[in-house]
């Protein structure tokens, strides 16, 4: 059972480049999330998503962007990459009444 | 003023010592109420999750939850080092409600528990 799955586990970009973080998840969970992590700062709401076509902002959206075309993948798009966006992203899913499952995350430098 | 606050250590304790972590909110909303640990470069795993005031046990691990006071509350008894991480409590309006049980986390609290 993979649970959530996140790829690339590391990635250094420079200042303007786009890159796809990718989330998928095998439990066949409606509810998908995207949080970053900051050092000191817990895990901030990027995008959300609560079924396949239906995505919504979080806290903290501005220079990212997302899709759901399917139940199980939920990827995020960086489409310039600036060095506030330095962080270690976390993708996770969940069902209507279950706890929220996490991936291992994904460690982005902006340089 | 944050929605969840959370003291981020760091806190380092002696094996063996009860460790008491806690988080305060200002969203009177929130319902449930979560604690997640966090190992190095690793993603939160659920460690406790409660819904209503009181205390909830699972072996060493203690879960209070007190709403009047919006004030929450993990206990770790018999502290190990293998409980060195980071932990974070979260907290959300709905399961999945009109929410989509989307977390709101504390800063997270850094343990060390050594030998």
């Amino acid at each position: 059972n993979a649970g959530v799955t996140q790829t690339p586990k590391f990635r250094i970009l420079k200042i303007g480049q786009s890159m796809t973080l990718q989330c998928t998840q095998d439990m066949n969970h409606n509810y998908m999330y995207w949080y970053r992590q900051d050092p000191g700062m817990g895990l901030k709401l990027i995008y959300y998503s609560v079924g396949a076509g239906i995505t919504d902002k979080g806290e903290v959206p501005n220079g990212y962007n997302v899709s759901r075309s399917t139940t199980e993948d939920f990827p995020l798009r960086l489409e310039l990459a600036a060095p506030s966006q330095t962080s270690v992203y976390f993708c996770a899913s969940r069902a209507a009444n279950t706890e929220a499952f996490f991936g291992q995350g994904t460690r982005l430098t902006v340089v | 003023q944050k929605e969840v606050e959370q003291d981020p250590g760091p806190l380092s304790v002696p094996e063996g010592a009860i460790v008491s972590l806690n988080c305060t909110y200002s969203n009177s909303a929130f319902q449930y109420f979560m604690w997640y640990r966090q190992y190095s470069r690793k993603g939160p795993e659920l460690l406790m999750y409660t819904y209503s005031s009181g205390n909830k046990e699972d072996g060493r691990f203690t879960a209070q939850v007190d709403k009047s006071s919006k004030y929450i509350s993990l206990f770790i008894r018999d502290s190990q080092p293998s409980d060195s991480a980071t932990y974070l409590c979260a907290m959300s309006v709905d399961a999945g409600g009109t929410s989509y049980g989307k977390l709101t986390f504390g800063q997270g609290t850094i343990l060390t528990v050594h030998p």
